[in-house]
């Protein structure tokens, strides 16, 4: 198993530049999140889903968009890239409990890291 | 106040040693409770989940002190191996998210 895998794994973008980052875990894992992370902030939730074709946000959605059209994939949009949104990006999948919230431990790609100049 | 604080160090500790680091929730309805281990330029991975009434893995040992809210990480015997930073990992009662603190560095030195 490759576990939780993330595309690209560098980029630098200009400022208004559009990309996508691609989430893939083959865990068949119910829940997947993006993080971001910068200095001294921590991680911070963009957005999740809890089934393939749901979505909702988290701490800090603005400038982003995600999509889980299937559920192994979780794809993460910024439509006009902004310098603020420098930073390494994570994507994390659970697997729920049985008849509760997700499973706690969260499974994390390696990351990418994102410069927007 | 953030709803998961730590202090972000950085803790320099000779190798063989014993360090503590704790770290202080805000929300009382905060349920479950975790340490994940981050390496440098990597992504962060669950060290060990806690328990209310304390537990053990190997040379960790995590506390969970709901009254005062919040929680430790002790490490014995500390290993080069075991430099990294620390976050400290929170989940509110209902809620899917898990809130992540800033986390602590620390450094083994030989």
């Amino acid at each position: 198993n490759a576990g939780v895998t993330q595309t690209p794994k560098f980029r630098v973008l200009k400022t208004g530049q559009s990309m996508t980052l691609l989430c893939a875990q083959d865990m068949n894992h119910e829940y997947m999140y993006w993080y971001r992370q910068d200095p001294g902030m921590g991680l911070r939730l963009i957005h999740y889903s809890v089934g393939e074709g749901t979505t909702a946000k988290g701490e800090v959605p603005d400038g982003y968009n995600v999509s889980r059209l299937k559920k192994q994939n979780f794809l993460l949009g910024l439509e006009s890239a902004a310098p603020s949104q420098t930073s390494v990006y994570f994507c994390a999948s659970s697997y729920p409990k049985t008849g509760g919230p997700s499973t706690d431990t969260q499974y994390f790609g390696p990351g990418t890291r994102l410069t927007v100049l | 106040r953030k709803e998961v604080e730590q202090d972000p160090g950085p803790f320099n500790v000779p190798e063989g040693a014993t360090v503590a680091f704790n770290c202080t929730y805000s929300n009382s309805a905060s349920q479950s409770f975790f340490w994940y281990r981050q390496d440098c330029r990597k992504e962060p991975k669950l060290l060990m989940s806690v328990y209310s009434s304390g537990n053990e893995d190997g040379r960790f040992t995590a506390q969970l002190n709901r009254a005062s809210q919040y929680i430790s990480l002790l490490i014995r015997d500390s290993k080069l191996s075991d430099s990294a930073t620390y976050l400290c990992v929170v989940r509110v009662f209902g809620n899917e998210k898990l809130t992540f603190g800033t986390g602590t560095r620390l450094t083994i030195i030989p």
